[in-house]
């Protein structure tokens, strides 16, 4: 079982609706969760951060974190084609080495116009 | 601007052949790492370092090697590269060694081709 799980997709959602992703992890010990967005050919970007259960809104974006079932969740509303990319999870855990993130290989997202 | 900047952009290196991967940055940063991609496999960790003159392993740290002499420079070196290799290679940092409200910055990647 991977650490870090992800559907790699491609997640195709209409522009103008609501792609929702979702991240799963294998070590309890994790504190810290984020996402980065990932143009192709260029480097991750942080989005998002979470570090306790429930929701964390930033503009049109929603985390979603539940610890108890191991699960993080990222919503995009009003979804653009500019918000086609390739989504990150990151998850921390006192397994990985360092106490380093952890990253799941990755959604791509397809939004079209 | 401030950021990471790694170099070269991109390489084709024969096997065998030794290379340093370049990063630098100027956040003053305390901890930088070394991360890399490929395809369904996502970012995985290499070498990381929690501040000027430590450095400690990764997920996949065989066949690499990092040096941390300052706070700005981290390079990493593949003494004799062999083909899986291959992929691209992220240098990243953060204010912190802990994770915890300190998420990491990434340079734009030297895409390393060995053949």
């Amino acid at each position: 079982q991977k650490e870090v799980e992800q559907n790699s997709g491609p997640l195709s959602v209409p522009e103008g609706a609501i792609a929702s992703l979702n991240c799963t992890y294998s070590d309890r010990g994790s504190q810290s969760f984020f996402w980065y967005r990932q143009y192709s050919g260029k480097s991750p970007e942080l989005i998002m951060s979470i570090y306790s259960n429930g929701d964390k809104e930033d503009g049109r974006f929603t985390a979603q974190l539940n610890k108890a079932s191991q699960y993080v969740s990222l919503l995009i509303r009003d979804s653009q084609p500019s918000d086609s990319a390739t989504y990150l999870c990151a998850v921390n855990g006192i397994k990985a080495a360092g106490n380093k993130l952890t990253f799941g290989g990755g959604t791509r997202v397809l939004v079209k116009p | 601007i401030a950021g990471i900047t790694q170099a070269p952009t991109s390489q084709i290196l024969a096997a065998g052949r030794r290379m340093t991967l370049r990063c630098t940055q100027d956040m003053r940063h305390n901890a930088m790492y070394w991360y890399r991609q490929d395809l369904g496999l996502g970012l995985r960790l290499i070498h990381y370092s929690n501040t000027a003159g430590t450095t400690g392993k990764g997920e996949v740290p065989d066949g690499y090697s990092v040096s941390r002499a300052n706070t700005d420079d981290f390079p990493l070196t593949l003494a004799s590269a062999v083909p899986s290799q291959t992929s691209v290679y992220f240098c990243a940092s953060s204010p912190y060694h802990h994770s915890y409200n300190s998420p990491l910055h990434f340079g734009n990647g030297t895409r390393l081709t060995v053949t």
